[in-house]
């Protein structure tokens, strides 16, 4: 089992907003970071720290904490936001760095 | 823009030693670590570890006893080694640029730029 669990799969209406989920006891400490995965495609930086986003990235894109759970929100979803999204933090104990969450896929109705 | 690659080899046998490449080209090593990332086939991503501009490394425990990577002297590439390779570790490849920072006494990582990846397939 992850140590960061994320809802395997989110349907949202094209323009509307949805809320993905990373779940774990390393996030009541340390900051997620988040990855869109398009189909054969590399992961794409969306969100890492206290909500900042790389160049590039549209603001349509948030991220937030509280206790156990990060989020990213997408407020007015695109077709093009179909895709996976990974968070990335600490394992439960706050040890070890790199640990990805389960993953979340998207589908844009 | 900072650009990785990865080269590696496509096909390995069982119980061989996976050795994969990454080129860097557009970007500075130092002020950042370099890590490996894979996917198995239809899976999530598993980070493997990195290295810094150094030559210092830190693993995932679950791979650790079977990985070490190693910097370049050039300071253009960085390599990832996994030995006794089996079935499981079939995998896609990724090459990833570090970022990071510290909160509260403790390090916090981000991957800022990802290779395109390489596809590794374990079979006799």
């Amino acid at each position: 089992s992850s140590d960061l669990t994320q809802d395997p799969t989110v349907s949202v209406a094209l323009g509307q907003t949805v809320r993905i989920t990373c779940q774990g006891d390393s996030l009541r400490n340390f900051y997620a970071s988040w990855y869109q995965q398009k189909p054969g495609q590399a992961p794409v930086l969306l969100i890492y720290g206290k909500n900042k986003r790389p160049s590039g990235i549209p603001d349509r894109f948030s991220g937030s904490s509280s206790g156990r759970t990060a989020s990213l929100t997408i407020t007015g979803a695109q077709a093009e936001d179909e895709a996976d999204y990974y968070c990335n933090s600490r394992d439960s104990r706050g040890h070890h760095v790199g640990v990805f969450g389960t993953g979340t896929q998207v589908t844009v109705l | 823009q900072v650009q990785l690659q990865e080269s590696g080899p496509g096909l390995v046998k069982p119980s061989e030693t996976l050795s994969v490449t990454c080129t860097v080209s557009g970007g500075s090593f130092s002020g950042y670590y370099w890590s490996w990332i894979r996917q198995p086939p239809g899976k999530g991503l598993e980070w493997i570890g990195y290295v810094d501009h150094s030559g210092g490394t830190i693993f995932s425990p679950s791979l650790r006893s079977r990985v070490s990577i190693s910097l370049d002297t050039s300071g253009t590439q960085f390599s990832l080694f996994l030995t006794s390779m089996t079935a499981a570790d079939t995998a896609v490849y990724y090459c990833a640029r570090t970022s990071y920072d510290f909160w509260s006494g403790q390090i916090y990582i981000w991957f800022d730029s990802w290779g395109q990846g390489t596809l590794v397939t374990v079979s006799s």
